[in-house]
C-alpha cells in the first residue's frame, strides 16, 4: 500500500489568509487527489492532479481558490486562499499505490478558520 | 454518474454480536467497490474492496463484505464486534471503464458504535 504523509496535520488560521497544504508520496503516483470532508460530512472531490498537466476540477471547486501544484510525481500541494469559516475542513490527498485500483488516502489536514 | 447510499446514520451492536453496515450502489457498467474506515482525528484507512471474482471479500481486522449484483448491494460485516470497531465506515464505488476516470463516489458514512 501507499504510504501518504501531508503536512501540516492541523492548523487555526484567520480569515482572508491562504495556506498551503503539501502532500508526499512514498512511490511515483500518475494521478493525486485532493478531497474536503466538511464537519459531520462525507468525502467530496475538489480535484485531480496529474504531474505535467494543470488540474481537474470539479464542479463547486476553482483554481483562484483551490490553487495545486503537482511538480513531480511523489509530491503536490493544495492552497485554500482567502480563507473564510465555512472552508473550515479536513482536507484529504490520495492516491492509488503504484497500478493499484486501491486509492490510499493520507491522514489529513485539519483546518479551522476563524 | 456514481453514487452510493449508506442508508443509517448511526449503527449500534453489542460488543460480541454480528456487526453489518450496509451499502447499496449505481454505476454504469461493472463497479469497483471499497469500504474505508475513519477513526476520529485519523484520515481514512482502506479495509477492503471487490474488483472480479468471488462476492465474499475479506479485508483488515476481521472485516468482510459480500458483493450482491442483483441488488446492487456491497454490505460489510464482522461476526463479532469489538469496542475498538467504534469508528466511521464509508462504503466507495467508480466505474470499472477504462476510458473513464478514477474518481470515487463515497457515500454519507456511517457511525457505527460498539457497545461494551
Amino acid at each position: 500500500s501507499a504510504v501518504i504523509s501531508q503536512k501540516p496535520s492541523r492548523d487555526i488560521c484567520q480569515r482572508g489568509t491562504s495556506l498551503t497544504i503539501q502532500c508526499q508520496v512514498d512511490s511515483q503516483v500518475t494521478m493525486m487527489f485532493w478531497y474536503r470532508q466538511q464537519p459531520g460530512q462525507s468525502l467530496t472531490l475538489i480535484a485531480t492532479a496529474n504531474q505535467g498537466s494543470e488540474a481537474t476540477y470539479e464542479s463547486g471547486f476553482v483554481i483562484d481558490k483551490f490553487p495545486i501544484s503537482r511538480p513531480n510525481l511523489t509530491f503536490s500541494t493544495l492552497t485554500v486562499s482567502n480563507m473564510s469559516p465555512e472552508d473550515s475542513s479536513i482536507y484529504l490527498c490520495s492516491a492509488p499505490s503504484g497500478g493499484s485500483d486501491t486509492q490510499y488516502f493520507g491522514p489529513g489536514t485539519r483546518l479551522t478558520v476563524l | 454518474a456514481q453514487s452510493v447510499a449508506q442508508p443509517e446514520d448511526q449503527v449500534n451492536v453489542a460488543e460480541g454480536n454480528p456487526l453489518t453496515v450496509k451499502c447499496t450502489y449505481s454505476v454504469s457498467g461493472n463497479p469497483y467497490l471499497f469500504w474505508y474506515v475513519q477513526y476520529p482525528n485519523r484520515g481514512l484507512q482502506f479495509l477492503l474492496k471487490y474488483i472480479t471474482g468471488d462476492n465474499l471479500v475479506k479485508g483488515s481486522y476481521g472485516f468482510e463484505a459480500e458483493f450482491n449484483k442483483s441488488q446492487t448491494s456491497f454490505h460489510l460485516k464482522k461476526p463479532s464486534a469489538l469496542v475498538s470497531d467504534s469508528a466511521l465506515y464509508f462504503c466507495a464505488v467508480r466505474a470499472r471503464s477504462y476510458y473513464g476516470n478514477n474518481r470515487l463516489a463515497f457515500g454519507k458514512g456511517n457511525q457505527v458504535v460498539v457497545i461494551p
